[in-house]
């Protein structure tokens, strides 16, 4: 059965202080892993699509990698304003892909200032 | 680019009643389209993925009668919560898949509905 777990459920991070998050993933066949990044009240707003084993992204103070069997989404020297629900989801390939998202339960950065 | 929006972003509706929800694919044409609720501190569930021209595949356990979806349009996909109850209330988002960006799909801002 395709599942995503994320780790940790929640962080608290000092401002400045590195950390990484974990997305493990088992899929069959996966067709790409998706990273979100979720506000209070408000929709997923799309970061970075992976898909491909030592695949990199980098956006600002944020890099998402992939191995075969997981995700890591680094934060350099956070601030306060990267506070917010980290999601990570795959999407199965092959052809019974529909194209729906299996998404992790996420986990919520907390950055102190 | 990549801009997705959501029509109301807030109601507030009466047991009972009917609430409509408009997706809109603000820069591109989307044929597919996927519906999503939200409960407290959690992840997205999916409800349904809506196609353009064709009836909509739900997920198991999603009442088709209830939740209403038709996608008319590359641009347009509405969720219908008929006879909304206490228990319909939540953070109903959509999503929309830009076939010019492979498989990432774009969320629109949500739509909290309450029924009172």
């Amino acid at each position: 059965e395709d599942q995503v777990t994320q780790s940790p459920e929640a962080l608290r991070l000092q401002e400045g202080e590195s950390s990484s998050l974990n997305c493990s993933y088992t899929v069959s066949g996966l067709r790409g892993l998706f990273w979100y990044r979720q506000d209070p009240g408000k929709g997923p707003e799309f970061l970075f699509t992976l898909y491909s084993a030592g695949e990199e992204k980098e956006k600002e103070r944020l890099k998402a990698t992939l191995t075969k069997k997981e995700s890591f989404l680094h934060i350099t020297a956070p601030k306060p304003e990267d506070s917010a629900t980290y999601l990570c989801a795959v999407l199965r390939g092959g052809s019974s892909n529909t194209g729906k998202l299996i998404f992790g339960q996420g986990t919520t950065l907390q950055v102190k200032p | 680019g990549a801009v997705v929006s959501q029509h109301p972003s807030r109601v507030i509706c009466k047991s009972g009643t009917s609430v409509k929800i408009e997706c809109r694919s603000l820069d591109f044409q989307a044929t597919t389209m996927f519906w999503y609720r939200q409960f407290p501190k959690k992840s997205l569930m999916l409800m349904a993925t809506s196609n353009e021209g064709s009836k909509a595949t739900y997920e198991q356990g999603v009442e088709k009668d209830k939740f209403l979806i038709n996608h008319a349009s590359l641009t347009l996909s509405t969720l219908t919560v008929t006879s909304a109850h206490p228990e319909d209330s939540s953070f109903y988002i959509c999503s929309a898949r830009d076939p010019r960006r492979a498989y990432e799909q774009y969320f629109g801002p949500g739509t909290r509905l309450t029924v009172t």
